[in-house]
C-alpha cells in the first residue's frame, strides 16, 4: 500500500516569496491534515480537510497561507509572501476518517528554508 | 481543551539500559493517547495507541506505555534500548471528534 506522498522535499526561497506544497493521501483516506513542524518543537496543525471541505483551519495564518483539497484527494498548500518564520517542515497526514482515535499516516514531509 | 507536556527534550541511555520518556496530558474529556516516533529526515510513526481498552498498552519495537488516570500519564517504556531506537518520541492527546495535539517531543540518544 503506498504511503503519503509530498512534494518537493526541500525547498529554499528568500522572504516575501511564494511556495507551494503538494501532498497525495493514502487511497481511501477521507481526512488530510497540515501540520507545521518548527523546529525543536512539536507538529502543530494548520488545517483538516473531511472529503473536500474544511473541518478545523483555526490556527492557520490566513492572511498569508492558504489550502485547497480539490475532489477530494490530494492537497496544495500555498504561502505567499514567506516569512522567516515560517521556516519549517510541513508535514501532511491522512487518515481513514475523524474519529478521535484513528491513526494518523504521515508524509515524510516538506522542508522549507526562509533566508 | 487538550495539551501534552513531554519532561525532558533529551532523555540520554546506554544500550540495554531501561526507556523511560515520560508524557502528562491535560484534557476534558477522556482522552485517546498516542505516542509517535519520528527517525531524521521521515515523517512520523504510529508506535502504540491508548483508546479506553486496556490500560496497558504494548505497540511496536517493544515499546509499551501504561494509562494512568489519577496521575494523568501515560510514559512510554521499553527494558532494553538498542541503538536502533534513537529517534524523536512524541506524545499526543486526542478527544472523540478534536483533532490530534502534540508535545514537544523527547530526544532519545543511545550510546554503545
Amino acid at each position: 500500500e503506498a504511503g503519503v506522498a509530498q512534494s518537493p522535499r526541500y525547498k529554499i526561497i528568500e522572504k516575501r516569496q511564494s511556495v507551494a506544497f503538494w501532498c497525495n493521501p493514502i487511497s481511501g483516506h477521507a481526512t488530510l491534515y497540515w501540520y507545521q513542524q518548527i523546529l525543536g518543537q512539536g507538529p502543530k496543525l494548520l488545517i483538516q480537510f473531511q472529503n473536500n471541505g474544511v473541518v478545523d483551519d483555526s490556527q492557520l495564518p490566513k492572511d498569508r497561507f492558504s489550502a485547497e483539497r480539490l475532489k477530494g484527494v490530494d492537497s496544495t498548500l500555498k504561502i505567499q509572501p514567506a516569512k522567516l518564520e515560517d521556516s519549517a517542515v510541513y508535514l501532511c497526514a491522512s487518515s481513514l476518517n475523524d474519529r478521535g482515535a484513528g491513526e494518523l499516516f504521515f508524509g515524510e514531509g516538506s522542508r522549507l528554508t526562509v533566508l | 481543551a487538550q495539551s501534552v507536556t513531554q519532561l525532558g527534550s533529551h532523555v540520554s541511555v546506554s544500550e540495554g539500559a531501561l526507556v523511560l520518556l515520560r508524557c502528562n496530558y491535560s484534557s476534558s474529556v477522556p482522552p485517546y493517547l498516542f505516542w509517535y516516533v519520528q527517525y531524521p529526515n521521515q515523517g512520523l510513526q504510529l508506535l502504540l495507541k491508548y483508546t479506553s481498552a486496556a490500560t496497558l498498552v504494548k505497540g511496536i519495537n517493544g515499546f509499551e506505555a501504561e494509562f494512568k488516570k489519577s496521575e494523568t500519564s501515560f510514559h512510554l517504556t521499553k527494558p532494553s534500548a538498542h541503538m536502533s531506537d534513537a529517534a524523536e518520541y512524541f506524545c499526543a492527546v486526542s478527544s472523540g471528534y478534536s483533532t490530534l495535539t502534540f508535545g514537544k517531543g523527547t530526544m532519545l540518544l543511545v550510546s554503545p
